[in-house]
């Protein structure tokens, strides 16, 4: 089963604001409103940004946040920050399968 | 608080076994499915496989169907990762991580991480 698509790099300035796509199937990103958002720091474990499309768990910054449009979904952070550099990766409940589906990370770099 | 505590790094020689731990803590072990991912280096992520600690009902991704067994012991809240015969291919990192709802919803906890290293 192949992973949802995501661009494998993006980058911007501090204070803008960046829309990363993932693009999957009607079998899976198309099909339900089950897309998610990890964010992952060099050497450390991911962290769920946004979950059931453009949910925010407690603590995350309201700078970021979750669309979806057919089989695609978009993370948009605005504001950028030197923080915020960090490999992003998409997610999505799939009919094909009991487990998730990630897609392949795409890494910001904030200039 | 929920915490997911996995077992430290390993360095194995190809073709030896090796079984690694998460042990969670803070919430009910056996109402949540618990998994692991594998992120091989310079790599994305990769579910290897999911179980449900209460009746041990364990899936597979298919391409670590065979190659690794996962297990529980819900009498200590712990979940394990089981090689039997160790690749240089399966040098990577390993989290463990609970979904939030069934099998297939998103992570809401991760482990640290354990790193596995095979080399000869």
């Amino acid at each position: 089963q192949s992973a949802l698509t995501q661009p494998a790099s993006v980058s911007e300035s501090p204070g803008q604001s960046i829309t990363i796509s993932c693009t999957g199937t009607s079998s899976d990103v198309g099909a339900y409103n089950y897309v998610s958002w990890y964010q992952q720091h060099p050497g450390k474990a991911p962290k769920i940004m946004i979950y059931d499309v453009s949910n925010r768990p407690s603590g995350v910054s309201n700078r970021f946040s979750g669309s979806k449009s057919g089989n695609t979904a978009f993370l948009t952070i605005s504001g950028l920050q030197a923080e915020d550099e960090a490999t992003y990766y998409c997610s999505s409940y799939t009919t094909d399968s009991v487990l998730e589906l990630f897609g392949g990370g795409t890494k910001l770099t904030v200039l | 608080e929920v915490q997911l505590v996995q077992s430290g790094a390993e360095v194995k020689k190809p073709g030896e076994s090796l079984k690694i731990s998460c042990k969670g803590s803070g919430y009910s072990f056996t109402d949540y499915w618990i998994g692991w991912v594998r992120q091989m280096p310079g790599k994305g992520l990769e579910w290897v496989g999911i179980i449900y600690p209460d009746d041990s009902d364990t899936r597979y991704s298919p391409s670590f169907q065979g190659q690794v067994t996962i297990s529980a012991d819900k009498s200590i809240s712990t979940a394990y990762l089981q090689w039997s015969s160790l690749k240089a291919s399966d040098t990577a990192m390993y989290y463990c991580a609970r979904p939030a709802r069934g099998s297939g919803s998103y992570v809401d906890y991760w482990g640290q991480g354990t790193l596995v290293t095979v080399s000869s």
